[in-house]
């Protein structure tokens, strides 16, 4: 079955780096997504990678997928009061259909 | 170029009455997904619609929820009759196709007493 895991709660000061961690179970997952939620927002797309990439950068964000133990992380860089939100991971199966299965999202939280 | 669109954005209703909600999708997207997302949780796909088919609605708790997109645009998601479990924000998402990316919109927070 398809499952995927993230941890409830991060906590950074700001200018530091914040690193998001997610684990996932479908190997044949073929996409995998980062989104940013800011309260009583919907969903935003940050970025994603594709299964055979291990590395995606995009300004301060960067997001690395070790698909041998099928973990994703999204590190942003200089972390800013405006960041903190709720992450979710995603992934796209390799099986048929385009929907995607969320991990149960991080909560970044950045002190001043 | 427009977001997804979706009304309303808040809506309080008693147990066993029934509800809908609309969503439009980014001009031009064949693809559109419901999700329902539970305080606390991430969301959770409800039915997917390919132009004015359904894709995958097998999450859908068809005896009480309906989706419709019938001509291949806005597409409707009712509840009926509505239970207390069913108090969750829906999420309208569209996606172009050949493209991996799927625009959300914000939702519709529904609150069932």
């Amino acid at each position: 079955g398809e499952d995927v895991e993230q941890s409830l709660f991060l906590s950074v000061r700001e200018g530091d780096s914040s690193v998001i961690n997610c684990t996932y179970t479908d190997s044949s997952s073929t996409y995998l997504y980062w989104y940013k939620q800011e309260p009583g927002a919907g969903l935003q797309l940050l970025t994603y990678i594709f299964s055979n990439m291990d590395m995606k950068q995009d300004q301060r964000l960067t997001v690395l997928l070790n698909k041998k133990d099928k973990h994703l992380s999204l590190r942003i860089a200089d972390t800013q009061t405006g960041d903190s939100a709720i992450y979710f991971c995603a992934e796209k199966p390799g099986n048929a259909g385009n929907m995607l299965t969320f991990g149960g999202g991080t909560r970044l939280m950045v002190k001043p | 170029e427009a977001g997804v669109a979706q009304s309303p954005r808040y809506k309080i209703i008693e147990k066993r009455q029934s509800v809908a909600f609309w969503c439009n999708p980014i001009s031009g997207h064949a693809t559109l997904y419901w999700y329902q997302q539970i305080l606390g949780q991430g969301p959770k796909l409800l039915i997917q619609f390919q132009n004015n088919g359904v894709v995958d609605d097998s999450q859908l708790p068809k005896d009480r929820f309906s989706a419709e997109r019938l001509k291949g645009v806005d597409s409707t998601l009712k509840i009926q009759p509505a239970k207390l479990e069913d108090s969750a924000v829906y999420l309208c998402a569209s996606e172009s196709g050949g493209s991996y990316e799927q625009y959300f919109g914000p939702g519709t927070r529904l609150t069932v007493t």
